[in-house]
């Protein structure tokens, strides 16, 4: 089946600091993904879209400047979190669209990466 | 504004115990998709179900079953026997279907599920 890779699964970084989070699809291609964010104890909030060589597409609240989303190619969306701090600690994890999945005929999920747990000490 | 209610907070059962997870909806949409998944403490999703809106049959796959009712925009999750695997957070989810099958997820707050050996 279709697998969307992530990584790091963790990270432990300064403040003040950049972190780049990669979002890759394996085995098929993507011309959208979609970073998440969820703090602790809390549910999934949709941060942003990531399209294929254009601009991401924020959820209002986010700040496109502070977390970076390229797209450059359809198999790798990254998102960099600039000048972290504390409260930018959570985890992160992307998805994939199952639209683009070739040959598997419309497929019935959508796929997640592993998540990347970000702590800014 | 699409929004998912999941009630309850957390959940502890005891083992082999039937346990029923709640799950509230709201859009406008006509056609939508309702997701299942669960979220063990190692933070990936389980994929677990997905249902567009069109259809009301409910499921069954072992232990787990689910109930989609559109009169009440619910999508109830059971699971019968619980196990101490079973322990998690759930999350149902939900998605317009405008986009042709881009998964742009809300999802609810999700049910802490704990399974008592």
């Amino acid at each position: 089946g279709a697998v969307v890779s992530q990584h790091p699964s963790w990270v432990i970084c300064k403040s003040g600091t950049s972190v780049k989070i990669e979002c890759r699809s394996l085995d098929f291609q993507a011309t959208t993904m979609f970073w998440y964010r969820q703090f602790p104890k809390q549910s999934l909030m949709l941060m942003a879209t990531s399209n294929e060589g254009s601009k991401a597409t924020y959820e209002q609240g986010v700040e496109k400047d502070k977390f970076l989303i390229n797209h450059a190619s359809l198999t790798l969306s990254t998102l960099t979190v600039t000048s972290a701090h504390p409260e930018d600690s959570s985890f992160y994890i992307c998805s994939a669209d199952w639209e683009l999945i070739v040959g598997t005929g419309g497929n019935t999920e959508a796929f997640f990466g592993q998540g990347t747990r970000l702590t800014v000490v | 504004a699409q929004k998912v209610t999941q009630a309850q907070t957390e959940i502890s059962v005891v083992e082999k115990e039937d346990v029923t997870l709640d799950c509230v909806y709201e859009t406008r949409d006509t056609t939508y998709y309702l997701f299942w998944y669960k979220q063990p403490p190692s933070g990936e999703l389980v994929f677990l179900i997905r249902r567009n809106s069109f259809d009301e049959q409910n499921e069954i796959s072992g232990r787990y079953s689910w109930n989609f009712q559109k009169s009440t925009s619910s999508f109830n999750f059971t699971i019968t026997a619980s196990q101490v695997v079973d322990s998690a957070v759930y999350f149902c989810a939900l998605s317009d279907g405008s986009g042709a099958g881009s998964y742009q997820l809300t999802f609810g707050k999700g049910t802490k599920l704990s399974v008592i050996p």
